[in-house]
């Protein structure tokens, strides 16, 4: 089955700055690649996702990229705001667009220093 | 739409007991996924539904697990009987259909089993 590895577990970045988390995952069958925020004592929420043939896609400071030859994909949220401390996970699913089920990395807690 | 809807919202149980969780998805959503969230594994799948049928149990633990979604707006997660190490959050989400698979969770269940 699928395997996705996240990295790094904790990310801590001053408030302003860019915070990078990167995902690999195992199955080559696998063409969508979701992520998302999970704050304390809530679900985890859909941020925003990429589909294989798609390299880059961006939804303001928010941008995925995705390399389906290395088999690994990329958060880069810009301008870090306080409000951007939580968890992030990935994902990714072999059904082309998670309608049997997601394999979640282990999750970034990203903090956000003032 | 009040979301992803689950109850209770943490349950402290015995060893041995009858645990049961439930998840009303939001309605017209017509695909429902129970997921497990603990420190050491992450986020794991253990079973969805599509119209109200079983598609893919795999990743239910144990056969103490069991699942059931009788009609489109109800669905429980049972477990009998409850060990220490099924201490975990567990999630229930659910997208739209096929090409709208955005999955939207609900705020969990927090279950400690002593």
């Amino acid at each position: 089955g699928e395997n996705v590895e996240q990295h790094p577990s904790t990310l801590s970045v001053q408030e302003g700055d860019s915070a990078v988390i990167k995902c690999t995952y195992s199955d080559s069958a696998s063409n969508y690649f979701p992520w998302y925020k999970q704050e304390l004592g809530k679900g985890p929420q859909l941020i925003i996702d990429i589909r294989s043939n798609v390299g880059e896609k961006k939804d303001q400071r928010i941008a995925v990229t995705l390399n389906k030859t290395a088999k690994h994909f990329s958060l880069h949220i810009t301008e870090t705001q306080p409000e951007d401390s939580a968890v992030y996970f990935c994902a990714a699913s072999r059904s082309g667009g998670g309608a049997d089920g997601l394999t979640f990395g282990k999750g970034t807690h990203l903090i956000i220093q003032p | 739409d009040a979301g992803v809807i689950q109850s209770p919202r943490h349950e402290v149980t015995e060893m041995g007991q009858e645990v049961t969780l439930r998840c009303k998805p939001i309605s017209g959503h017509n695909s429902l996924f129970w997921y497990r969230q603990t420190m050491m594994r992450g986020l794991e799948l253990l079973i969805y539904f599509n119209n109200n049928v079983p598609i893919d149990d795999s990743g239910m633990p144990e056969d103490r697990f069991s699942a059931k979604m009788p009609n489109a707006s109800f669905s429980t997660l049972k477990i009998q009987p409850s060990e220490p190490r099924d201490s975990a959050v567990y999630f229930c989400a659910s997208i739209r259909d096929r090409s709208n698979t955005e999955a939207f969770f609900g705020q969990g269940t927090r279950l400690t089993v002593v």
